[in-house]
């Protein structure tokens, strides 16, 4: 059963708008959230994390957000760049292992 | 700088046949996992490893076992490849009490085509 959720498969934003990717969770013992971005033929790269005893974390463009009580996380990025255009896989932990969501393809166009 | 190393990026195997891929990190880390990505799917955990000769079975260990000899070294082996096992294969690592995101490390990933 799949506990972290992205339930948008692909995303198109023109370059310089925001893009905002969505993740769902189930699993209430998760306490730590993290987000991947993987260009075709690489492994994933990490990009941003937050622990569940915050609800915001930014690094330059990226920002991520955590409501717990929604169980939901998304992953904000301002202004969009075409170099942007990958995977980004929604991760989160409860132990030793990461637990990883389906992926949401973003292309930025310019 | 940090390094997770998979032997074989590009495979092709007959079904039926036993397949080795091999990874090996350079940054004293004790956690290593095999994950597979698959359109769709997302990336799910085969097995990880938590120290020297343990293993843990993840999310879809059927068809596959693991090998921990040395703690840089962590194994996956398909005893008997099947085309359904066909996938792009991802090794990473981690240290053992800091972990966080920021430390969890991929190698570049190994394609697996069974014939």
């Amino acid at each position: 059963d799949q506990q972290v959720k992205q339930n948008s498969p692909s995303l198109s934003v023109q370059e310089g708008r925001i893009s905002i990717l969505n993740c769902d969770y189930t699993n209430s013992m998760f306490d730590y959230f993290l987000w991947y971005k993987k260009y075709p033929a690489e492994g994933p790269t990490f990009l941003i994390s937050i622990s569940s005893i915050k609800d915001k974390n930014e690094d330059g463009r990226f920002t991520v957000f955590l409501n717990k009580s929604a169980k939901h996380l998304s992953l904000h990025i301002v202004p969009s760049q075409p170099g942007d255009s990958a995977v980004y896989f929604c991760a989160a932990s409860a132990g030793y292992a990461l637990n990883f969501g389906k992926g949401t393809s973003l292309l930025v166009t310019p | 700088d940090v390094k997770v190393t998979q032997s074989s990026r590009y495979l092709v195997k007959r079904t039926g046949e036993k397949v080795f891929l091999e990874c090996v990190q350079d940054m004293d880390h004790e956690n290593m996992f095999w994950y597979r990505q698959d359109p769709g799917l997302g990336l799910r955990l085969i097995y990880f490893s938590y120290d020297v000769k343990m293993k843990e079975k993840g999310d879809i260990p059927e068809g596959y076992s693991v090998s921990r000899e040395k703690k840089e070294r962590f194994s996956l082996i398909l005893e008997s490849a099947s085309t359904n096992q066909t996938s792009m294969y991802l090794c990473a690592s981690s240290p053992m009490r800091e972990f966080s995101g920021n430390t969890i490390y991929f190698g570049e990933g190994s394609w697996l085509t069974v014939v």
